[in-house]
């Protein structure tokens, strides 16, 4: 049983295109979060939703657009994609909403040609 | 948040306990040290945490200074399977965002 599952695991893509990433938690956490991690191997917080409200929002383009239909599930719509988009982006989730123990999704690997 | 240091790398023999430092000069009295290991092409898997005491799961201890500006996570027996890069994250109680830094890079060596 995947505790955090992400879909794709790999998505290749062309500059300009509108693409998205399902994220979806089986835990029962009211918390779930995206992360973007660069060819630096450097991880960074972009957003959180808890019980579908947003309360992380760091600065990321307008371009990136979550998503949270329920708590279960966290997708992140990314519109005009740039080369500078390519990345690994990481889902996690935790129970609370400041965040003890998160639990990471395996990560989708986004390439913008 | 305050921020932290760590060595970029470190080696472990399999067998020997890893212990792995952490500087946090900084750090306020509501923020908690966190610790996050990732293996290759793998999601980052939390470790241990805590906020003034030592603390032991079954993966780690956890030895946090007095004065609470370093703290130490040991891996007791390593494992060729505990390479990893090992994120030291101090974060406030206020907010769930974690800060990742460089890490450390341990590698255990047979």
């Amino acid at each position: 049983d995947t505790a955090v599952s992400q879909t794709p695991k790999y998505l290749v893509t062309q500059m300009g295109n509108d693409k998205s990433i399902k994220c979806e938690q089986n835990l029962g956490h009211d918390t779930m979060y995206w992360y973007k991690q660069d060819s630096k191997k450097f991880l960074k917080i972009m957003f959180s939703y808890n019980n579908k409200e947003l309360i992380i929002n760091e600065t990321v383009p307008n371009r990136f657009s979550p998503k949270s239909p329920d708590k279960a599930h966290l997708n992140l719509h990314i519109n005009s994609l740039e080369l500078g988009d390519s990345a690994v982006y990481f889902c996690a989730s935790s129970q609370g909403r400041n965040g003890d123990e998160q639990f990471f999704g395996p990560g989708t690997r986004l390439t913008v040609l | 948040d305050a921020k932290t240091t760590q060595p970029t790398s470190m080696d472990c023999a399999e067998g020997r306990a890893a212990n792995l430092p952490c500087n946090h000069s900084t750090i306020s009295g509501n923020e908690y040290v966190y610790w996050y290991r990732q293996i290759h092409s793998q999601g980052p898997q939390y470790i241990i945490h805590g906020l003034k005491n030592n603390e032991t799961n079954e993966m780690a201890s956890l030895i946090i200074t007095e004065d609470r500006k370093s703290s130490t996570l040991i891996l007791p027996h390593a494992t060729l399977r505990d390479t990893a890069v090992y994120y030291c994250i101090v974060r406030s109680s206020n907010t769930g965002k974690l800060i990742f830094g460089q890490g450390t890079t341990l590698q255990v060596k047979p």
